[in-house]
């Protein structure tokens, strides 16, 4: 296992069209996260799971956005009804407790652009 | 609530110079502190992490913090940069928790020759 691997690196969609982003964490992590990060700003947090639990999702954008991991390993994350304001970069980062904090590990990301 | 400031948007520095990247965050508990590097459409790499004990932390590629809980800082320095370290930089804090992580808005570094 070498990373945090997202699925796809690019997508390229048409406004009004679903879309879903796929992330394998690091086998042995149990929390998951997803972040948004649009240019020139940094990532902004999302959502997460611990194992297939999803434990705060009061910062999704709106009800449009939703995320799911059902088996505690894999996650998506989908946008329905895309806006040109959806456009942005969408990393996944997973981690396990190191010491007392969480330490957390990127992917590459997936860049979304709605056209 | 959670922030981070990072105040400089860009800066530059010649290859070899040293480097500090100023980081001032506000949280209301103990904080833990990160640095992560991120190359142009990359994801992030940590470069290294606070959680507590010694207030100086090294970390990969050179790097390292100082931790002023008097300052609500966590600046990152480099003796010596090289070329390779032009990339965008982000200090981040959290709880220690699981929640996420809150960022600040970048410094851009970039390398004169």
């Amino acid at each position: 296992d070498t990373g945090v691997s997202q699925d796809p690196r690019h997508k390229i969609t048409k406004r009004g069209q679903n879309v879903t982003f796929r992330c394998d964490p690091i086998s042995e992590h149990n929390r998951l996260y997803w972040y948004r990060q649009t240019l020139g700003q940094g990532p902004e947090f999302l959502t997460y799971f611990q194992n297939e639990a999803q434990l705060e999702k009061s910062r999704l954008l709106s009800d449009r956005f939703s995320a799911e991991r059902p088996k505690g390993s894999f996650s998506t994350l989908e946008i329905q009804r895309t806006e040109q304001g959806d456009s942005a970069m969408y990393l996944c980062a997973s981690s396990s407790k190191t010491g007392t904090a969480f330490e957390a590990f990127f992917g590459q990301g997936t860049r979304l652009t709605v056209v | 609530a959670q922030s981070v400031t990072q105040p400089d948007i860009h800066i530059t520095v010649s290859e070899g110079a040293s480097l500090e990247l100023r980081c001032n965050y506000s949280y209301g508990a103990t904080p833990y502190l990160f640095w992560y590097v991120q190359s142009p459409g990359q994801g992030l790499q940590l470069l290294l992490k606070y959680f507590s004990g010694d207030t100086l932390v090294q970390g990969i590629k050179g790097f390292e913090a100082e931790f002023k809980r008097s300052q609500s800082s966590f600046n990152l320095r480099k003796p010596s940069v090289h070329w390779s370290d032009a990339a965008e930089y982000f200090c981040a804090v959290g709880g220690g928790g699981a929640d996420g992580l809150t960022f600040g808005k970048g410094t851009h570094l970039i390398i004169q020759p």
